[in-house]
């Protein structure tokens, strides 16, 4: 089972909507949660932590369900320059390595 | 500030033969990552260093080898190439302590085995 699943889409959405992705971990021992966001043939740059209490940045949630092991990435009022591809990364705190989803594309249509 | 230097940003090989691909960081950074991206795949790691003169194994690192004779240089090589082995390789470092704030990426090299 991989470390990390999320649905790879695509999302095709229009200007101003709300989306949701989430993604799941298989490892309950996974301390540390991230979103990455990915644009096309570029290398993959941080979006936001995803904590416990949830939190927010701009049009950006993000939440962390450790019961059912999944994090969530909500993105309101979705503009044009949103469209990426958003990748869910988790670390377990005793290892090195973060894992990394294999993606999920968004595209924002005008 | 440069970052993450990655060099060459692309390549064709033929099978069989060997290359190295460089990293470069001027971040001070502590810890440094190789991985390669493939469609469907995600991000996996290959070899990473947590400081000079040291290497570990990720989770695919057969077909490679890495040297950290630098903090700044971390070199990904490869011995005899093989079609499998055409991917994007994205070269990463960060500062322990600081998770994955402290990522930073490479802009990539795609190496394409013929």
């Amino acid at each position: 089972r991989k470390e990390v699943e999320q649905d790879p889409g695509p999302f095709n959405v229009p200007e101003g909507a709300t989306v949701a992705f989430n993604c799941t971990y298989s490892n309950s021992a996974s301390q540390s949660f991230f979103w990455y966001r990915q644009d096309c043939r570029k290398e993959p740059k941080l979006l936001m932590s995803v904590y416990s209490s949830g939190n927010e940045d701009g049009r950006f949630t993000a939440q962390l369900n450790r019961a059912s092991q999944y994090i969530s990435l909500l993105i309101r009022d979705s503009k044009l320059s949103d469209s990426a591809t958003y990748l869910c990364v988790v670390n377990r705190n005793t290892g090195n390595q973060f894992y990394f989803g294999t993606g999920t594309s968004l595209t924002v249509i005008p | 500030n440069a970052g993450v230097t990655q060099t060459p940003k692309f390549r064709v090989l033929k099978t069989g033969q060997s290359m190295t691909l460089l990293c470069a960081q001027d971040m001070n950074h502590e810890y440094m990552y190789w991985y390669r991206q493939d469609p469907g795949m995600g991000l996996r790691l290959i070899h990473y260093s947590v400081g000079e003169g040291t290497t570990a194994k990720g989770e695919v690192p057969d077909g490679y080898n890495v040297s950290r004779l630098k903090k700044q240089n971390f070199l990904l090589g490869l011995e005899s190439a093989a079609p499998s082995q055409t991917s994007v390789y994205f070269c990463a470092s960060r500062t322990p302590g600081q998770g994955a704030f402290g990522y930073t990426f490479g802009s990539g090299t795609r190496l394409t085995v013929v």
